[in-house]
């Protein structure tokens, strides 16, 4: 099993409309997590950290199921600047490890 | 306050040529990073820092040597290049405990070995 694992995508998702990604780890020592977010052809930049009691941000929530080794990361009201690919990070040995990341389109 | 930049943005190397990545922050941070970005595999850890003189091995180190002389500046080093190494090279500080703490990105080099 892979230490983070993703579905790609693409969602193809209408603007306003809510969407929700699942991110899979395999550590279960692992102690902190993180959404990025990166845009084509740019560095990835921290979007939320992942707290065990659940986090939100303005539209965007994210929670951590410790039990089954899963985070998720939900955007309300979906904007076409939320257009980007979302990767899921993990704090697995001694750093971090990143996902492969989902790509998310949001199409007018 | 520029943040992290990286020096140069883009290079075509030769199989066989030797180069150097810059990496310079200046949030004085204390611990600063190397990755590769390939279509596919993610971001994969090269090597990291976790303070001025020290250096450690990451994910994928070979091939790779790295140093950390001054606080706000990480160098990347290619000895002999290789087309496996054709990849985006993203930079990262931050200032806390690795795996804890926010990480800041550079912008990014895109080397091509060819």
């Amino acid at each position: 099993r892979k230490e983070v694992e993703q579905d790609p995508g693409p969602f193809n998702v209408p603007e306003g409309a809510t969407v929700a990604f699942n991110c899979t780890y395999s550590n279960s020592a692992s102690q902190s997590f993180f959404w990025y977010r990166q845009d084509c052809r740019k560095e990835p930049k921290l979007l939320m950290s992942v707290y065990s009691s659940g986090n939100e941000d303005g539209r965007f929530t994210a929670q951590l199921n410790r039990a089954s080794q899963y985070i998720s990361l939900l955007i309300r009201d979906s904007k076409l600047s939320d257009s980007a690919t979302y990767l899921c990070v993990v704090n697995v040995w001694n750093g971090l490890t990143f996902g492969k990341g989902t790509h998310l389109i949001i199409q007018p | 306050n520029a943040g992290v930049t990286q020096t140069p943005k883009f290079r075509v190397l030769k199989t066989g040529q030797s180069m150097t990545l810059l990496c310079a922050q200046d949030m004085n941070h204390e611990y600063m990073y190397w990755y590769r970005q390939d279509p596919g595999m993610g971001l994969r850890l090269i090597h990291y820092s976790v303070g001025e003189g020290t250096t450690a091995k990451g994910e994928v180190p070979d091939g790779y040597n790295v140093s950390r002389l001054k606080k706000q500046n990480f160098l990347l080093g290619l000895e002999s290049a290789a087309p496996s190494q054709t990849s985006v090279y993203f930079c990262a500080s931050s200032s806390g405990r690795t795996g804890f703490n926010e990480q800041y990105f550079g912008p990014g080099t895109r080397l091509t070995v060819t």
